[in-house]
């Protein structure tokens, strides 16, 4: 099975201050898509940032950025000057470019980020 | 742009009884539409995927009979909770996607209880 893991269930961050929030990935393709999804209480899931595995820069939007290291499979979102509108459950994704995969959405076990003020 | 509903929000039925879920793509045509079922504070599980016109292609271990999927046209999907009990309440999410794009967009979700 291609899975995404986050090995994190819950990470905390003060105000300002910056977190890390880990994800890693199995898959034999050599094409496709990782996502960081946002899901607030509301539990509508907002895009955070997309990455496209062909290309070597990381990704940024904003206050959020990513590392991703393809041999590695590792694929981790940076969250700068933490606010408490951050605070949710926060998804990794791979979208899967080929096969039976194809065109499906992969979530990680999800991650509870909690901001403190 | 890219905004996708779900009706109702919130649904409560009797044990036995079908609910009906529906999905909407409101400002583009989808021509393929996920839906996925997430328990409280855990990942979102796919259950099946839809093309418009077509048969929907379920994942291994939900029942076909049990939630059906209808995909009639570009920018609405059906989820019929068929018979349903207890142990089906969950949150029910769908997402869609346009032909020729690899983004999925997410709709609000609608949260089922069977009592």
């Amino acid at each position: 099975a291609q899975t995404v893991t986050q090995s994190q269930p819950e990470m905390s961050v003060q105000e300002a201050e910056t977190v890390t929030l880990s994800c890693t990935y199995d898959t034999s393709e050599s094409d496709y898509y990782l996502f960081w999804y946002k899901q607030p209480p509301s539990r509508q899931m907002i895009l955070v940032i997309r990455q496209e595995a062909y290309k070597q820069q990381n990704a940024t939007e904003n206050r959020f950025s990513v590392n991703f290291q393809k041999a590695a499979k590792s694929f981790s979102l940076k969250i700068s000057d933490s606010q408490l509108g951050d605070a949710a459950m926060y998804f990794c994704a791979r979208l899967g470019a080929g096969g039976t995969s194809y065109g499906k959405l992969t979530f990680g076990q999800g991650t509870i980020l909690t901001v403190h003020p | 742009g890219a905004v996708v509903s779900q009706h109702p929000s919130w649904v409560i039925c009797k044990s036995g009884t079908s609910v009906k879920i529906e999905c909407r793509s409101l400002d583009f045509q989808a021509t393929t539409m996920f839906w996925y079922r997430q328990f409280p504070k855990q990942s979102l599980m796919l259950m099946a995927t839809s093309n418009e016109g077509s048969k929907a292609t379920y994942e291994q271990g939900v029942e076909k009979d049990k939630f059906l999927i209808n995909h009639a046209s570009l920018t609405l999907s059906t989820l019929t909770v068929t018979s349903a009990h207890p142990e089906d309440s969950s949150f029910y999410i769908c997402s869609a996607r346009a032909g020729g794009r690899y983004e999925q967009y997410f709709g609000p979700g609608t949260r089922l209880t069977v009592t």
